[in-house]
């Protein structure tokens, strides 16, 4: 079965450089939800989108920005990155229907680690 | 602010044993996830139980769900080493917010 798809897998960047991370959901999921989990700690919500549209907004830093394209992949654009944004960064997608009973499925995770 | 908070943060157990880890929560619920992530690794979906069940199974996992108590528990039995993991709980909020919310996990190392 097809299952959430992030890439990059691993990601090195220097300070002040910018990351773009994308996600490719499930088929015919429409939700899509960004996290970041730092070394030893819980995944931190941080947006997410419902059709396209942005749904909900976590701790997500105002340097960083996200998009849900017509395709449904979603792309978290990080700017300016900062040597905490060090991170393992989830993508997870679900499907509305049946509001609740839903289940989030996460993609592998990118690793960013800023130096 | 942590909805879901795992108890106890680390266990260790021999192989063969059965390893319970609690979550605790603060608002209603929808639903409650239990998910395993290897270290460093993406994060697996166990198991989901609704806010009108009570006890659900899977394989070796038992998931109970006490919402009166606000929290829940995941029985893994018969532990085997590939069972060496972080357990995360997370939570789905009734009437409000549709979004998964993870409390800290339990890093369960299971001994050959």
């Amino acid at each position: 079965a097809a299952g959430v798809i992030q890439s990059p897998r691993h990601l090195i960047k220097e300070k002040r450089e910018t990351a773009t991370l994308k996600c490719y959901p499930i088929p015919r999921h429409d939700t899509v939800y960004w996290y970041q989990q730092g070394p030893g700690q819980d995944p931190q919500f941080l947006i997410s989108f419902y059709e396209k549209m942005q749904s909900d907004k976590g701790s997500i830093p105002d340097r960083f920005s996200a998009q849900q394209f017509s395709d449904y992949h979603s792309e978290l654009n990080m700017s300016s990155l900062e040597l905490g944004d060090s991170a393992l960064y989830f993508c997870a997608s679900s499907s509305r229907q049946g509001r609740g009973d839903t289940e989030a499925f996460f993609g592998q995770g990118t690793r960013l680690t800023v130096v | 602010s942590q909805q879901g908070e795992e108890d106890p943060q680390a266990l260790s157990i021999q192989e063969g044993e059965n390893a319970t880890m609690n979550c605790s929560y603060k608002t209603s619920i929808n639903n409650l996830q239990w998910y395993r992530q290897n270290s460093g690794r993406g994060l697996v979906h166990l198991i989901l139980i609704r806010s009108n069940e009570r006890e659900k199974h899977s394989g070796r996992l038992r998931v109970t769900l006490d919402t009166s108590k606000k929290s829940s528990s995941l029985l893994i039995t018969a532990s085997r080493a590939a069972d060496t993991a972080s357990y995360f709980c997370a939570t789905l909020l009734s009437g409000g917010s549709y979004i998964p919310t993870f409390g800290r996990g339990t890093s369960l190392i299971v001994h050959p």
